[in-house]
Order: structure tokens, then sequence, then C-alpha cells
């Protein structure tokens, strides 16, 4: 069954520092990969999405993240992160059918 | 557009108890589907449809229904609730099934608790 893991479960940054967080997924052919954001509060939003081409796509409020085929990753960067920044950052994948998997999730605590 | 809805916002129930919880969209999706999400686990998938009248299991269907006899409706009922079903449900919605790549769309979620 595919599957979704992300690393780390619970990050402290403090403002200004660079974000990854990292997301693996565990299926060998063709991937749609997602990243969501829930803020404190908040519905779960779409940050960004690969599913062809350039493997390093942009998302909102400069978030980045970069498909690496060969290690079957989908991290998120961001290089310098806000207070605002704060929330539950979730990796998804879709294989082609009707479900999409998540992983665990990650909350992100930005101290100001 | 309202997007997606859910009611109610809260919900406490005594074991053995059933219940709906709501869901509707006004944005003519196709495809709309429910998530659990508890402690540790992230989002997993209940059930999801396609369309009108059509519904099908995701990863944890068991003792809960679903039915769509409306593009906008998704209702998800809980035949005897028990102490596991204890979570957070989201609703969500994309507007076209069998396209991996679309995102989906969230509810505000529901928690529910069972004693």
């Amino acid at each position: 069954a595919q599957s979704v893991s992300q690393h780390n479960h619970h990050v402290i940054l403090s403002e200004a520092a660079s974000l990854e967080l990292g997301c693996n997924y565990s299926y060998g052919g063709t991937v749609n990969l997602f990243w969501y954001v829930q803020y404190p509060g908040q519905h779960l939003q779409l940050l960004l999405k690969y599913f062809s081409g350039d493997p390093l796509v942009k998302g909102i409020k400069g978030f980045e993240a970069e498909f690496i085929k060969s290690k079957f990753s989908f991290n998120l960067r961001k290089p310098s992160v806000q207070w605002s920044d704060t929330a539950e950052y979730f990796c998804a994948v879709n294989t082609g059918g009707f479900k999409t998997i998540f992983g665990a999730g990650t909350r992100l605590f930005v101290k100001a | 557009n309202a997007g997606v809805t859910q009611t109610p916002k809260f919900q406490v129930l005594k074991t053995g108890q059933s219940m709906t919880l709501q869901c509707a969209q006004d944005m003519n999706h196709e495809y709309m589907s429910w998530y659990r999400q508890d402690p540790g686990m992230g989002l997993r998938l209940i059930h999801y449809s396609v369309g009108a009248g059509i519904t099908d299991q995701g990863e944890v269907p068991n003792g809960y229904n679903v039915s769509r006899s409306t593009t906008e409706d998704f209702p998800l009922r809980l035949l005897s609730a028990a102490p596991s079903q204890t979570s957070v449900y989201f609703c969500a919605s994309s507007l076209l099934a069998g396209v991996p790549y679309n995102e989906q769309f969230f509810g505000p979620g529901t928690r529910l608790t069972v004693l």
C-alpha cells in the first residue's frame, strides 16, 4: 500500500530561520504530490502541488518544494520563516486513482 | 461561494448513539470525500464519491455510511458511535473526479467526542 512519511512531527524555529520539512512516499510509478497547510483555526488549504514538468514548484507565501524522483521525496522549503507560518503542514500523494494519501503532519511553531 | 460547509462544528455522543455529519459544497464539484484527523496519524480517507449516486470506501470505512443523492451534499453517518470514532472529521471536494492533480477544498471540520 502507498504511504507518506513526514519525518518531523514537531519543528520549532525562530523567525528568519530557514525551513525544510521532509516528505517521502512509497510508490514507484507516476505521482501527484501536494503540500497542504492548516493555520490555527482555519481550513486546510493547498500550499503547492507537483504533477509534471519542473520538479521545483513554487507555492503561496514564499514556499517551494522539490520533487526528487530517485529519492521518492518532495521536501518543502522556505528560506526565511515568519511567525505567521506557525501551522500544521501535510504532505499528500495521489498515484492516479480516487484516493489521496496524507502524511501524519508536521507542526511548525515559529518563535517571534 | 460558501465553499465547503460542515455542520455541526462540535458534537458529543454517547457510545451506541447514531448521528449524521453534514457536508455541502456550492462549487459544482464532482468529487467529495470524508477524512478523519487523529493526532500523529494525519488525515485518513473514510469514504469518497465521484458523483451523485456513486460512492466508495477509503482507508477506514468501518462504522461509517455515506450516500450522495445530489452533487452538493455528502453526509456521513455514524451507525453506532464508539469511543474510537472520537476525532476531527473533514469533508473535502474537488472539481473533477479522476483528475489526480486537482486540489481538494476542505471544510472547517467537525470535532466529535464519543463518551
